[in-house]
């Protein structure tokens, strides 16, 4: 059975720092996809991110950066410089032929 | 616009009342599915749907129907709603039916209260 943990229930910070999500994951799939979505206050799903098994190089988009490690199973998040408009609940998930499965989310609150 | 379509956004209904939250998306989507978000738990899968006719069970199917007679529709039946079926339902589509290229997309959620 698939299964992903974030670990990680609530997340203080002040503007301007950086806050790393953790995720890890379990899986007996060889091919599978890991996503990451952030949930703002308002509701809606907005994604960020979508990496392959297959493709372990990580990845920078702006302040967001995503380190994916087979070896230990994680798919970690990090925002950089952290601002007011990053405080959301941000969602690991792990797809396989169809299911998907997502973790319980982690609350981040950036504070000026 | 391209986009994933749920209706009603926010229902009460009442013990035992059939109940229909549909879906729609218009980007010709091969993969659609539904979940249910509650706190603490994160979203779970209800049913997904990897073509026209094909569906199949996520993780939380019990008390849920669905059906996909045409692409684009992906309706979530609750036949007896009960109280533990309060919760906000979120529909989502894909490009891939097996997810394997593409993003994810969801709609705005249904918030679905049950007395």
């Amino acid at each position: 059975a698939q299964k992903v943990t974030q670990a990680q229930t609530e997340i203080s910070v002040v503007e301007k720092e950086d806050v790393t999500l953790d995720c890890v994951y379990e899986t007996r799939d060889t091919t599978y996809y890991l996503f990451w979505y952030k949930q703002p206050p308002s509701g809606e799903l907005v994604f960020l991110i979508r990496r392959n098994s297959f493709d372990e190089q990580n990845e920078i988009s702006g302040r967001y950066s995503w380190n994916f490690r087979k070896s230990t199973s994680s798919f970690n998040f990090t925002i950089t410089a952290s601002q007011v408009v990053d405080s959301a609940v941000y969602f690991c998930a792990l797809g396989s032929w169809g299911k998907l499965q997502f973790g319980a989310g982690t609350q981040v609150v950036v504070t000026p | 616009e391209a986009q994933v379509t749920q209706n009603p956004r926010y229902l009460i209904t009442v013990t035992g009342k059939k109940l229909t939250v549909t879906c729609s998306q218009n980007m010709n989507h091969e993969y659609m599915s539904w979940y249910r978000q509650d706190p603490g738990l994160g979203l779970r899968q209800i049913y997904y749907s990897m073509n026209v006719e094909v569906t199949d069970k996520g993780d939380v199917p019990e008390g849920y129907k669905v059906s996909r007679k045409e692409k684009r529709n992906f309706p979530l039946i609750l036949e007896s709603p009960s109280p533990n079926q309060t919760s906000l339902y979120f529909c989502a589509s894909s490009l891939s039916p097996g997810l394997d290229t593409g993003e994810l997309f969801f709609g705005e959620g249904s918030r679905l209260t049950v007395l």
